[in-house]
């Protein structure tokens, strides 16, 4: 059972570049999220899904686009990394039957330089 | 909204010692809580979480919380802590009809051998 799966686990970008992440979850969930977790400031929300076919924002969507292929897959795609991106990045997934408890990915670090 | 406050940033204790770190949180309405564990350099895992029932709640590798309505309080609790439970700690709180939980600022615990 893999639960969460993210790629790639670390990526450098210039300034101006364009990169998706990838978040593939088996575990049958319907809710799928984007977090940036960044020093002091704890885990904030970017995307969210809560089932397939629908995405809303989050509290820092910014420079961000997602896109929920469908029930497994939830990706996150910069358009135009900014040094204020670099941050490391978290998919997690949840469902009713597990009380909304989230699963989560083991995280992409990202430096834009 | 709801809001999630962490007192302790950061905790230091020697092995052995008992731990008690504090979760306050805003929203007076039915609740569901969460605590979760980030060892360095990993993902989020759950530690434990609170639905109904008994507020005494029982997690993983000994930690407990306990839920007082009346404090807006979910204080995670173990009575002797070991080296390898140096992590960051990480409480959530899901209400209003929200699936998605807000997440406090964390809690980073130190023990030393």
């Amino acid at each position: 059972n893999a639960g969460v799966t993210q790629t790639p686990k670390f990526q450098v970008l210039k300034t101006g570049q364009s990169m998706t992440l990838q978040c593939a979850q088996d575990m049958n969930h319907n809710s799928m999220y984007w977090y940036r977790q960044d020093p002091g400031m704890g885990l904030r929300l970017i995307y969210y899904s809560a089932s397939e076919g629908t995405t809303d924002k989050g509290e820092v969507p910014n420079g961000y686009n997602v896109s929920r292929l469908n029930k497994r897959e939830f990706s996150l795609r910069l358009e135009s990394a900014a040094p204020s991106q670099t941050s490391v990045y978290f998919c997690a997934s949840s469902g009713q039957l597990d009380n909304y408890g989230y699963t989560f990915g083991s995280g992409t670090r990202l430096t834009v330089v | 909204a709801q809001s999630v406050s962490q007192h302790n940033h950061h905790v230091i204790l020697s092995e052995a010692a008992s731990l008690e770190l504090g979760c306050n949180y805003s929203y007076g309405g039915t609740v569901n809580l969460f605590w979760y564990v980030q060892y360095p350099g990993q993902h989020l895992q759950l530690l434990l979480k609170y639905f109904s029932g008994d507020p005494l709640v029982k997690g993983i590798k000994g930690f407990e919380a306990e839920f007082i309505k009346s404090k807006f309080s979910f204080n995670l609790r173990k009575p002797s802590v070991q080296w390898s439970d140096t992590a960051e700690y990480f409480c959530a709180v899901m209400g209003g009809g929200s699936y998605i939980p807000t997440f406090g600022r964390g809690t980073s615990l130190i023990v030393h051998p």
